[in-house]
């Protein structure tokens, strides 16, 4: 099947900082790209869905400025935590469709902030 | 709006019994429905998937069929290994170009 992948896979960061993710698709081009969080033991949450070449369309409650996001080919997204805090710490998800409007998932990456 | 309500877990089976995970859904038009699996520690993988009605998903030994008269597409499987623990998620994609709806999970581990 097809293949997304992400990296880093985890990250430790100090408070303040900020921390960019990279999401990719292997074997097949992706228009779309999604963003999901995920709390520990919970669903995921829809974070931001991403178009190659256009800005990122962010669910409500989301902020833009804190969680920026660059879907810059059909290839790779990025999502970038800006000044992270200790209630940033999650685990990020990114999802990317294929042309059978299929969405395929990243392993993941898990970020701890100190 | 669309949402998909799953059984709470956790479901604890012995290996080879028999699973259910039920999953109901709510939506306008006529959705893809999904489930996906997470194994500890990793992000989703695609199960299976039904695109419309009667139609059934099937992979590694689980099925789901596509019901829209009672807008349900259980997941089971005949008999369950310890390698199948794991968190299930039921989601539905509305339609077009639009990001999946996922229920809040649910958990199966399987003791042998």
């Amino acid at each position: 099947g097809a293949v997304v992948s992400q990296h880093p896979s985890w990250v430790i960061c100090k408070s303040g900082t900020s921390v960019k993710i990279e999401c990719r698709s292997l074997d097949f081009q992706a228009t779309t790209m999604f963003w999901y969080r995920q709390f520990p033991k919970q669903s995921l949450m829809l974070m931001a869905t991403s178009n190659e070449g256009s800005k990122a369309t962010y669910e409500q409650g989301v902020e833009k400025d804190k969680f920026l996001i660059n879907h810059a080919s059909l290839t790779l997204s990025t999502l970038t935590v800006t000044s992270a805090h200790p209630e940033d710490s999650s685990f990020y998800i990114c999802s990317a469709r294929d042309p059978s409007e299929t969405q395929y998932f990243g392993p993941g990456t898990r970020l701890l902030v100190l | 709006g669309d949402s998909v309500t799953q059984m709470e877990g956790p479901v604890t089976l012995s290996e080879e019994a028999f699973l259910t995970i039920n999953c109901t859904y709510t939506a306008t038009g006529y959705p893809s429905l999904f489930w996906y699996v997470q194994y500890p520690g990793e992000g989703l993988q695609l199960l299976l998937k039904a695109t419309k009605a009667d139609d059934k998903g099937s992979n590694k030994g689980f099925e789901a069929t596509y019901r829209k008269e009672t807008t349900s597409f259980h997941l089971e499987k005949g008999s369950v290994q310890v390698s199948d623990s794991a968190v299930y998620f039921c989601a539905l994609r509305p339609s077009g170009n639009t990001p999946l709806v996922f229920g809040k999970g649910t958990r199966l581990s399987v003791i042998a």
